[in-house]
């Protein structure tokens, strides 16, 4: 089946640097993929939407200079946590969609990013 | 407003009894609607999807319902394990693929 694949699973940081989390489809191509963070005990929250070759979608409350994503190619989205702060500790979740051929429209998510930020 | 409502919002239950999550939805036109599954510090996992056209879906203890004119699903549990202590998400597809999901129902099931 397909698989969505996340890198690093966990990062620790201090404060004020920046660090990236990519998002791989690994066997389908992906044209969007969608960025969540979750709070413990809370649900996913959609960040924002990644779309292939163009300005990703943020949702209303998230700083894009703060959350730069990148979608170069169909198969790679990027979420850069820029000068990240304590607060910004979570747990980072992306899903592609994959679109064409079976089961068209099916959202795979990556295993999670868990950032802690001293 | 959330166009996918679930509830409750948490249960919990003892090990080998039933329970049936509810979702409902306000999302028109529909395309196609998912359960998933997630496990605490994992990412979700696709348990059922079904269209418009489906009624009734199941994955092994996993029985996902869809009344379409009602805009309702719901997701039962049958003899449920210490397993199955996860946060179960609704997401709800229109047509052009944009995607509606549900706060989730976080169930505990004890021994």
């Amino acid at each position: 089946g397909a698989v969505v694949s996340q890198h690093p699973s966990w990062v620790i940081c201090k404060s004020g640097t920046s660090v990236k989390i990519e998002c791989r489809s690994l066997d389908f191509q992906a044209t969007t993929m969608f960025w969540y963070r979750q709070f413990p005990k809370q649900s996913l929250m959609l960040m924002a939407t990644s779309n292939e070759g163009s300005k990703a979608t943020y949702e209303q409350g998230v700083e894009k200079d703060k959350f730069l994503i990148n979608h170069a190619s169909l198969t790679l989205s990027t979420l850069t946590v820029t000068s990240a702060h304590p607060e910004d500790s979570s747990f980072y979740i992306c899903s592609a969609q994959r679109l064409g051929g079976a089961n068209t429209g099916e959202l795979f998510f990556g295993e999670g990013s868990r950032l802690t930020v001293l | 407003k959330n166009q996918v409502e679930q509830s409750p919002q948490s249960l919990i239950i003892l090990e080998g009894k039933n329970c049936t999550l509810q979702c409902n939805y306000t999302v028109s036109p529909f395309s196609n609607l998912r359960w998933y599954k997630q496990d605490t510090g994992r990412g979700p996992v696709s348990l059922t999807i079904m269209t418009f056209s489906e009624n009734t879906k199941s994955n092994g203890r996993y029985t996902a319902t869809l009344d379409a004119d009602t805009k309702q699903s719901s997701l039962h549990i049958t003899a449920s394990q210490l397993s199955d202590s996860a946060s179960y998400i609704c997401v709800v597809s229109a047509p052009d693929y944009k995607l509606s999901f549900g706060a989730g129902t976080t169930v505990t099931v004890r021994a």
